[in-house]
């Protein structure tokens, strides 16, 4: 079936560092894959995306590269603020449409100054 | 733009009882609706998908009696946990979309249910 795994957080990383959440996916077919973002008391955002293979999202400093051949959607950002603490989720559409939204379990991630 | 709450943000009841939690669209009209449910530590679960005037479509293993999805409007949709049991304690989030874009959910920020 369908499915996203995430690493477990949660990540503590010190402000400029790098930046990498794992993320794969099993699917049948051609996925679009998205990463969300929840910031402390607001809900999900979408924060990229990609919708097929090689494509690369970005946003905010924010990268992930669709990699086909390891079923890959790994998130990265080469330097973090403490503004990017939040919990971060890897989502994949097997249904081409909006509400077949399947989500990892989510990491957080926490920024020191 | 395309804003999404919910209300209550916390809800703690009695066993027993009816809690309704509702989701709004508020800048946007939003033809689909979507209830999530998320276990700590675990991902967001799709419930259900409501489509605003007809009857919500229910995921395999979610209980449609028990959890009642009306959608009346186009910014409105609520769930309500029928009977509600400690086991139903758990983060609700529902999503909106905006009628005519697709792969795009606005998210509302939870509502968290505990059941004594």
């Amino acid at each position: 079936g369908n499915s996203v795994t995430q690493m477990e957080g949660p990540v503590t990383l010190s402000e400029e560092a790098f930046l990498t959440i794992n993320c794969t996916y099993t699917a049948t077919g051609y996925p679009s894959l998205f990463w969300y973002v929840q910031y402390p008391g607001e809900g999900l955002q979408l924060l990229l995306k990609a919708t097929k293979a090689d494509d690369k999202g970005s946003n905010k400093g924010f990268e992930a590269t669709y990699r086909k051949e390891t079923t890959s959607f790994h998130l990265e950002k080469g330097s973090v603020q403490v503004s990017d603490s939040a919990v971060y989720f890897c989502a994949l559409d097997y249904g081409g449409s909006q509400g077949n939204l399947i989500f990892g379990k989510g990491t957080k991630l926490s920024v020191k100054p | 733009g395309a804003v999404v709450s919910q209300h209550p943000s916390r809800v703690i009841c009695k066993s027993g009882t009816s809690v309704k939690i509702e989701c709004r669209s508020l800048d946007f009209q939003a033809t689909t609706m979507f209830w999530y449910r998320q276990f700590p530590k675990q991902s967001l679960m799709l419930m259900a998908t409501s489509n605003e005037g007809s009857k919500a479509t229910y995921e395999q293993g979610v209980e449609k009696d028990k959890f009642l999805i009306n959608h009346a409007s186009l910014t409105l949709s609520t769930l309500t946990v029928t009977s509600a049991h400690p086991e139903d304690s758990s983060f609700y989030i529902c999503s909106a979309g905006r009628t005519g874009q697709q792969e795009t959910q606005y998210f509302g920020p939870g509502t968290r249910l505990l059941v004594l």
